[in-house]
């Protein structure tokens, strides 16, 4: 059965550290793995990994993915209050429109 | 504006009753979901379909029901069969490259 697992499933920290995120998986036929942020409706798209060891950015957030150990990490630097989101973690399989969604990380950055 | 819209924002049930969630998008995607959210449990699928006229079950299909008669719209319909149907309902869509998949706003559904 496919599924994909997510770590810590809760953390908290202070402004200013930086936090990473934990995406491990196990899927038939992998085709991407998706990243995104939910505070309180709707979750926003981050980033989209395909390749191993291509890192994407987007100012203090950057992922990672590794192919071959089935994981993923989302690294937030120079954490700031409005990181406080769940973050969650999705995998594409190929021959199938399907996502297969982690439980989230639960991140609530204090001041 | 392109995006998904979900009507309405909260919806309340009452015991036996049938309803209907609607999810309308104009980014031209093929493909269409629908997700359960409850606390601490990620999202769920419950049905998706990638054409028109053609849908195929997620995994906590039992007590759903939706249809896909035409490319923008994808109502999901809580029947009573659902016996726990309290959660957030997020719909989303995604285009034929497969290369993302973007949420609309969400319903939450309450049982009075």
């Amino acid at each position: 059965e496919d599924k994909v697992v997510q770590s810590p499933l809760s953390l908290v920290v202070h402004e200013g550290d930086t936090v990473t995120l934990n995406c491990s998986y196990e899927v038939t036929n992998f085709r991407s793995l998706l990243w995104y942020k939910q505070e309180k409706k709707a979750p926003t798209f981050l980033f989209m990994l395909t390749s191993s060891g291509i890192e994407k950015k987007s100012g203090r957030l950057s992922s990672i993915l590794d192919k071959k150990e089935l994981f993923s990490i989302l690294n937030i630097t120079a954490t700031q209050t409005g990181d406080s989101a769940i973050y969650l973690c999705a995998v594409g399989t190929s021959g199938t429109y399907k996502y297969i969604f982690g439980t989230g990380t639960r991140l609530k950055v204090l001041a | 504006d392109g995006g998904i819209t979900q009507s309405p924002k909260y919806l309340f049930r009452k015991e036996g009753q049938n309803v209907t969630l609607s999810c309308e998008q104009n980014l031209n995607h093929d493909a269409m979901y629908w997700y359960r959210q409850d606390p601490g449990q990620g999202l769920r699928l419950i049905y998706y379909s990638q054409i028109v006229n053609d849908f195929q079950k997620g995994d906590i299909a039992e007590g759903y029901s939706v249809s896909r008669e035409k490319k923008e719209s994808f109502p999901l319909t809580v029947t009573s069969a659902q016996k726990n149907p309290t959660a957030f309902y997020l719909c989303a869509s995604s285009p034929r490259d497969r290369q993302t998949q973007y949420f609309g706003p969400g319903t939450r559904l309450l049982v009075l």
